[in-house]
Formats: structure tokens, sequence, C-alpha cells
């Protein structure tokens, strides 16, 4: 297993248009959990998933933004209408839980999104 | 509200010397501890955890302490090398299943 992988590791776009992310957690990982990071700020929790379900999101993750974990395995985070504002590192990361207890807490490199 | 605050955005010290990374907290309700290192253009490694139930980890060269009256733990890397070089992100949560709640990080410079 290599860990988390994200792809794009960077993204370029023009203001308006949409762009979706992908995250691959470790397999045996049931949680799956995406941040944002802007430059000289810790990782800003978006929203996470148990397997397929999303259990959570933060009032951070507007309407524009949307994101699933069809199969309970990858994820996909979707931005429309992309605004400068939304230039930042998106960070995975998944967990296993197991009965109340978080275990192997791993993040992917990150994926770069510059929006102009 | 910063729940978790690194009031310090930037340290250096020393090749061999001892680092001191220091995190406040504001959430009583944290019982479970993280701190994190990160080099540019990588996401955070884990590195070390604590839980409210003790007071001090170690681990070869790193130990975190927790001093839950004052909401305030630290990171010692003793002693310090060339490639501690890196930002230090500190983390609180609940329960060990909540989410994450992020400090700012601190920039550690290692001379050599």
């Amino acid at each position: 297993d290599t860990g988390v992988s994200q792809d794009p590791r960077h993204k370029i776009t023009k203001r308006g248009q949409n762009v979706t992310f992908r995250c691959d957690p470790i397999s045996e990982h049931n949680r799956l959990y995406w941040y944002r990071q802007t430059l000289g700020q810790g990782p800003e929790f978006l929203t996470y998933f148990q397997n397929e379900a999303q259990l959570e999101k933060s009032r951070l993750l507007s309407d524009r933004f949307s994101a699933e974990r069809p199969k309970g395995s990858f994820s996909t985070l979707e931005i429309q209408r992309t605004e400068q504002g939304d230039s930042a590192m998106y960070l995975c990361a998944s967990s296993s839980w197991d009965r109340g207890v978080n275990y192997g807490y791993t993040f992917g490199s990150g994926t770069r999104l510059t929006v102009v | 509200d910063q729940q978790v605050k690194q009031n310090s955005p930037s340290l250096s010290v020393q090749e061999g010397r001892i680092s001191i990374l220091n995190c406040d907290y504001t959430n009583s309700m944290f019982d479970y501890f993280l701190w994190y290192k990160k080099y540019p253009a990588e996401g955070p490694t884990f590195l070390i955890s604590i839980s409210s139930i003790k007071d001090k980890n170690e681990d070869g060269r790193f130990t975190v302490f927790l001093n839950k009256s004052a909401k305030h733990l630290s990171l010692h890397i003793v002693p310090s090398q060339p490639g501690d070089s890196a930002v230090y992100f500190c983390a609180a949560g609940r329960d060990r299943n909540y989410q994450l709640i992020w400090g700012a990080g601190t920039k550690l410079i290692i001379k050599p």
C-alpha cells in the first residue's frame, strides 16, 4: 500500500470553472477526511466519510463544494464556479475507526489549487 | 475562535540542542493530542500523540508533555538534527473519533 494518494498534485484553473480532485485512501481505512490549508494556517476540516456515508460537513463547505465517496473507497471533492478565495492546498486523510478509537490517521500530499 | 494555538510562527535552534515547540488549547473536552511534521510539498506526517490520561509520552528523540490544568502541550526534540527542519502542527480531538482541530504550525529551523 502506498499510503493516501491524491490526484492531481497541482491544478490551475480560471475563475468560474469547475474542478474535481480525487483521493485514494489506505485500503483498509474506513474513514476519509477532506481538509483545506491556506498559507500560514493549519489544516481546516471540511468533511469526513465513514465508508460511503458523509457524516459531517463543516460550515466552510459552501454550496459550491460537494464531496462523494460512492463505494466507500476513493473520494472526490468538486468545487463548482471556482473563486480566487478557493486557492489553497486540499488535503485528504484516512483512518481506521473501530469501536470508538481512531487508528493510523494518515495524510496524502495534497492537491494545490490555484484559481486565476 | 481558535481552539488550538501555536503562538510561535517560527523557531530557530542550533543542531544538537533541544527544540521546544508549544501549543495551547481552549477546549477542555479535548482528550487526544497529536503532533505532525510537514515538509514542503508533502502532506503532514504523524509524529507522536498523547491522550489526556497521561502527562508525558516519549518516542526516541521526541517527547510530548501535556499540562491539562494549563491547557498546554509541548513537543521536545533532543538532540535536534538538521532533518528536523520542518513545520510542526499540533492537533487536538475528542474521544479519538472526532475530527481534529489544528494549530497554525511552527516552522522549526535547525542551524548547523
